[in-house]
């Protein structure tokens, strides 16, 4: 079964500091990665995904993450944080996005902080 | 306004009382699901439904029930509830060609005494 690790719980930065929250997901013959977000007393948002291709994606506020095949990683990053970048993040993977019958399995969240 | 919309947001009840969480949305999506957001295990599937009248297991159905009667409405169902149910409650609905884009409803924060 698919499995997702978050590594670090919570993350705390100080604004236009970089930032890299870590994931790490169980090897599959195929594997769908993506990343959501929280804001503050709100549901998730699909925030960018990897579906095939390029396995660097991008996301419209700046976020990058990388799909590394060989270290089983989907590490999320941002070069400069705002304070809107204050939110809970998630890692979820899914072993086939197109169909209802696949499950996306969701991480337990890194939850980022964002210091003036 | 696409959106999902769940309520209630806020729910305070006591433990074996039966209480039911509606969520709805406008998007038409055949693909529906609950999750619970519990501190440290990130969210958890309860059920899912893909269509009207066909509904199923997610990893922690126990004490939980839905019903899928119309496309657009997806409510949740506990029949007794207890307090290892006071969780951060989540409604999500998706394109039938894009699982992976899951649409939030806004969540029920339930507390069971």
């Amino acid at each position: 079964a698919q499995s997702v690790t978050q590594l670090d719980s919570q993350v705390p930065v100080f604004e236009e500091a970089p930032v890299e929250l870590r994931c790490n997901y169980s090897s599959s013959v195929s594997v769908y990665l993506f990343w959501y977000v929280q804001y503050p007393n709100q549901g998730l948002q699909l925030l960018l995904k990897y579906l095939s291709g390029s396995t660097l994606v991008e996301s419209i506020n700046g976020f990058e993450a990388e799909f590394n095949k060989s270290q089983t990683s989907f590490h999320l990053r941002k070069p400069s944080v705002h304070i809107s970048d204050t939110a809970e993040y998630f890692c979820a993977v899914s072993d086939g996005p197109y169909s209802s019958a696949s499950k996306i399995i969701f991480g337990s969240g890194t939850r980022l902080s964002i210091r003036p | 306004e696409a959106q999902v919309t769940q309520n209630p947001r806020y729910l305070i009840t006591v433990t074996g009382k039966k209480l039911t969480v509606t969520c709805s949305q406008n998007m038409n999506h055949e693909y529906m699901s609950w999750y619970r957001q519990d501190p440290g295990l990130g969210l958890r599937q309860i059920y899912y439904s893909m269509n009207v009248e066909v509904t199923d297991k997610g990893d922690v159905p126990e004490g939980y029930k839905v019903s899928r009667k119309e496309k657009r409405n997806f409510p949740l169902i506990l029949e007794s509830p207890s307090p290892n149910q006071t969780s951060l409650y989540f409604c999500a609905s998706s394109p039938p060609d894009k699982y992976y884009e899951q649409y939030f409803g806004p969540g029920t924060r339930l507390t069971v005494t």
